[in-house]
């Protein structure tokens, strides 16, 4: 079975200071790696996605994400924080072997960046 | 915006109550979802529509019934609900959920619903 954990609900970083939120997954097949970010009152935005090649990846809003295969982690960094992006952050992991399989998402990492 | 519409925004409704969630995106997708955002836990998926047939139903509740007369549409009637059922519900949509290298999931701003 897939899954995906995020080990720290709460994140608090200086602004200009980098900043990393930590993602770990589970899968069977060929992981297939998602980042979203959701704002208050609004719904999740994708940031980013792994599926294969390089192992960083680049994404909106200033945002990277590096896959590590022996450590089955997706973290997500920054290296200067904004304010703006406090926000609550998701992984999300999807079994690519499978076509029938889902996104499962993980429980949400609460980013605040102190000005 | 996303391009995923929600309505209505909030919702606060009786255990015998019936109501209606609406969700209608303008991108042209052909697949659907529902997902449960209950706090500091995993976003849940509920319901997946592809070409307004229903794929996936997470073993949720029957007072949840979904339903997709369009492409474009998707509602969840709610019926006799718990106060445990008190979420954010958000609707998704993605172009086409078999070709999974190019998975993206737009979301809309979610309905608030509590239940008394």
């Amino acid at each position: 079975a897939q899954s995906v954990a995020q080990p720290e609900d709460q994140v608090n970083v200086a602004e200009g200071n980098p900043l990393t939120v930590k993602c770990t997954y589970s899968v069977s097949g060929n992981p297939y790696l998602f980042w979203y970010v959701q704002y208050p009152n609004r719904g999740l935005q994708f940031l980013l996605k792994y599926i294969t090649g390089d192992n960083l990846v680049k994404g909106s809003y200033g945002f990277e994400a590096e896959f590590n295969k022996s450590q089955t982690s997706f973290h997500l960094k920054k290296p200067s924080a904004l304010v703006s992006d406090s926000a609550l952050y998701f992984c999300a992991v999807r079994d690519g072997y499978s076509s029938a399989s889902k996104i499962i998402f993980g429980s949400g990492t609460r980013l605040s960046i102190r000005p | 915006e996303t391009g995923v519409t929600q309505t209505p925004r909030h919702l606060v409704m009786g255990m015998t109550n019936k109501k209606s969630l609406k969700c209608e995106q303008h991108l042209g997708h052909n697949a659907m979802y529902w997902y449960k955002q209950s706090a500091k836990k995993p976003l849940e998926l509920m319901f997946v529509y592809s070409l307004e047939e229903r794929v996936e139903n997470n073993s949720v509740p029957s007072r949840f019934s979904p339903e997709c007369p369009n492409s474009s549409h998707l509602f969840l009637h709610l019926h006799t609900l718990q106060p445990e059922d008190s979420a954010l519900y958000l609707c998704a949509s993605s172009q086409d959920p078999r070709d999974t290298t190019n998975e993206k999931l737009f979301f809309g701003s979610g309905t608030q619903l509590s239940v008394l």
